[in-house]
């Protein structure tokens, strides 16, 4: 049982949008920032937000982030196929002294 | 190009013990704390140890806590993770990662990861 909890899987059309939801409490997300990881199949994790809401070089702006209260989203605009992948929030905890991670997303582009 | 490329994984015993490495180039190495971080098959990411970049402060999950040392050798740019005692629940895919702090904790670089597999 993971800290921070997403949703199992996702789908989506290509072309489409779509919002993977973390959802936390006050000792993670709620007083921390939020990072967001892409994991594609068969490869190593890759950052893809960062401080919420920020992109780290290379990735598009069809990514997207943000945070509320102690809840973030990860938004995907213009699905592609090569978006399918694993994604994970992860922040810090202050209780746990520890990073935390949600238990991943599976993204389905149908 | 930041490289990290982990090794040493493979098959141990339980009870038994493993040292992993990862070395690391493309970056001032002693600048950056540095962190392991583990994938169990086909479950998620689960942070295992950290080091900052002298390695005078290290930082462990209560999962590996008296069982587990994490170590680095800035002369040679290697991060290692030292398992002692180990158990079928630390078969994972272990991945060395830059640890960065901008507002918060995060991993801005992974490695390949290498498998470590407990089993008799």
């Amino acid at each position: 049982q993971s800290v921070l909890t997403q949703p199992p899987s996702v789908s989506a059309a290509p072309g489409q949008k779509v919002t993977i939801s973390c959802s936390g409490s006050s000792s993670n997300i709620g007083n921390n920032y939020v990072y967001w990881y892409q994991q594609l199949p068969g490869t190593a994790p890759k950052l893809l937000i960062y401080d919420n809401n920020k992109r780290p070089s290379g990735i598009p702006d069809r990514f997207s982030g943000s945070r509320s209260g102690t809840s973030a989203t990860l938004g995907i605009t213009g699905l592609q196929t090569g978006d399918e992948a694993d994604y994970y929030c992860g922040t810090w905890d202050s209780s746990l002294s520890a990073v935390v991670f949600g238990g991943g997303t599976k993204l389905t582009v149908l | 190009e930041v490289q990290l490329l982990e090794s040493g994984g493979g098959l141990v015993q339980p009870g038994g013990s493993l040292r992993l490495s990862c070395a690391a180039s493309g970056f001032i190495f002693s600048s950056y704390a540095m962190s392991w971080v583990r994938q169990a098959p086909g479950k998620g990411l689960e942070w295992v140890s950290g080091i900052s970049g002298s390695g005078g402060g290290t930082y462990y999950a209560d999962s590996v806590k008296g069982r587990f040392t994490i170590s680095r050798d800035n002369s040679k740019n290697t991060l290692y993770l030292q398992m002692n005692s180990l158990r079928a629940e630390d078969t994972a895919v272990y991945y060395c990662a830059t640890w960065e702090y901008s507002s918060s904790w995060y991993f801005g670089y992974w490695g390949q990861g290498t498998l470590v597999t407990v089993s008799s």
